[in-house]
């Protein structure tokens, strides 16, 4: 139980277009779903939080206008990346929290993302 | 990031045990976890711990937490090639999670 899958895997993009990146919860439902940044050998940052139905909370230096969240449902959270530079390059990895246990949030496999 | 911290390189003899350490600033986290990762994967749980408890087992997994000096480690007995990944510590407050940088464990047969 508690699986999240992260949907692509793997993208490649050229500058200025838009990358969009899902996660889904495959066995739970998730009230709040996270999105992670981390850069190589570097520990994670933590992006932005997602409620269900409502806007997203942005960390401290997050563009909220470049990293678009949407999470239209208990199962699904997405992450656009618009006008994508190549320092946008980088492994976004999601978590969905609930299931069971202690409230812990349970990680996607990440995204890797480049842009050309 | 900056307020956890655990040491970035670990290598050890296959069949000996590991001991990765981490210590963390928030007294009010509420709990612990212990998350590998894998080249190229996302992370993936390998335990927690309560914050009012001392120890937590799982069969080769021991977690040992210090309330008092804020000190995490994650001992794994037996340690198999298998085992060679990035081990996050994190802790929680308010459902957000700050991790350490990650120690890079390496197994040498």
């Amino acid at each position: 139980g508690a699986v999240v899958s992260q949907h692509p895997s793997r993208v490649i993009c050229k500058s200025g277009t838009s990358v969009k990146i899902e996660c889904r919860s495959l066995d739970f439902q998730a009230t709040t779903m996270f999105w992670y940044r981390q850069f190589p050998k570097k520990s994670l940052m933590l992006m932005a939080t997602s409620n269900e139905g409502s806007k997203a909370t942005y960390e401290q230096g997050v563009e909220k206008d470049k990293f678009l969240i949407n999470h239209a449902s208990l199962t699904l959270s997405t992450l656009t990346v618009t006008s994508a530079h190549p320092e946008d390059s980088s492994f976004y990895i999601c978590s969905a929290r609930g299931g069971q246990g202690a409230d812990t949030q349970y990680f996607g496999p990440g995204t890797r993302l480049t842009v050309l | 990031g900056e307020d956890v911290e655990q040491s970035l390189f670990l290598s050890v003899r296959e069949g000996d045990s590991s001991v990765i350490n981490c210590t963390y600033t928030d007294s009010s986290s509420t709990y612990l976890y212990w998350y590998k990762q894998e080249p190229g994967a996302g992370l993936q749980l390998l335990t927690y711990i309560f914050s009012n408890m001392d120890m937590k087992q799982d069969q080769r997994l021991t977690v040992l937490l210090n309330k008092k000096d804020k000190h995490l480690s994650l001992r794994i007995a037996d340690t198999q090639t298998g085992d060679s990944a990035i081990y996050f510590c994190a802790e929680r407050v308010d459902y957000k999670l700050s991790f350490g940088a990650g120690t890079t464990v390496t197994v040498r047969a």
